[in-house]
């Protein structure tokens, strides 16, 4: 299946710092959405983005659909605790894109930890 | 509220056993997919189905085949469960605009932890 690249892998921060993530592909998506996972939970949706060049945010995160449709960024501003988790980019190319199956490609993800 | 239930959030299985993954959504979405969730491999789509009866092969169906014999209900069943079945398994529904496949969003349940000892 597709690969989305996802990076960094892990961040250590300091709160209050701004944090920022990006996945990257060498195929082009219709769709970018970032999403945020807790231990032992399932996957919650922070910003679904699906124009290329829009930029769209969600309180103190903001997220950017590139204009080449292969990439994607998410900013994190003043980090505060709960904001530790894991963050995952996914793309979606839509149902007809005529190669079979299509659900979500996901990144893998990038750990945030954030020290008081 | 969008909201996606799975019918156990913990659940251990011997080797062998028939295992029945449920889950629910109750806002009419059209779609509905199940994906597991590995360290290091990420999620990988298992199964997706657009439609009441419709079903179509992800990225790793083998070992699974599913079931959507009502819109708000896909089933994941594992016939003979074994030990490299042991995942998260995570479910998600999206609804579809006419004429526009493009923003098909889509929303997770709480996943359901299964060990196959």
């Amino acid at each position: 299946g597709q690969q989305l690249n996802q990076s960094p892998q892990s961040m250590f921060i300091q709160e209050g710092e701004d944090v920022s993530m990006n996945c990257t592909s060498s195929s082009i998506f219709n769709t970018w959405l970032w999403y945020k996972q807790d231990p032992g939970e399932g996957p919650v949706l922070l910003i679904a983005l699906y124009k290329a060049g829009e930029l769209t945010s969600n309180g103190r995160l903001t997220a950017q659909f590139g204009i080449t449709r292969k990439d994607s960024f998410l900013n994190i501003s003043a980090s505060i605790p709960s904001d530790v988790g894991i963050y995952f980019c996914a793309g979606l190319r839509g149902f007809y894109s005529g190669g079979g199956a299509d659900g979500l490609t996901f990144g893998k993800g990038t750990h945030l930890i954030i020290q008081p | 509220d969008v909201k996606v239930t799975q019918s156990s959030r913990y659940l251990v299985k011997r080797t062998g056993e028939k295992v029945f993954l449920e889950c629910v959504q109750d806002m009419d979405h059209e779609n509905m997919f199940w994906y597991r969730q590995d360290p290091g491999l990420g999620l990988r789509l298992i199964y997706f189905s657009y439609d009441v009866k419709m079903k179509e092969k992800g990225d790793i169906p083998e070992g699974y085949s599913v079931s959507r014999e009502k819109k708000e209900r896909f089933s994941l069943i594992l016939e003979s469960a074994s030990t490299n079945q042991t995942s998260m398994y995570l479910c998600a529904s999206s609804f579809s605009l006419a004429g526009d496949e493009n923003t098909d969003t889509q929303y997770f349940g709480p996943g359901t932890r299964l060990t196959v000892l």
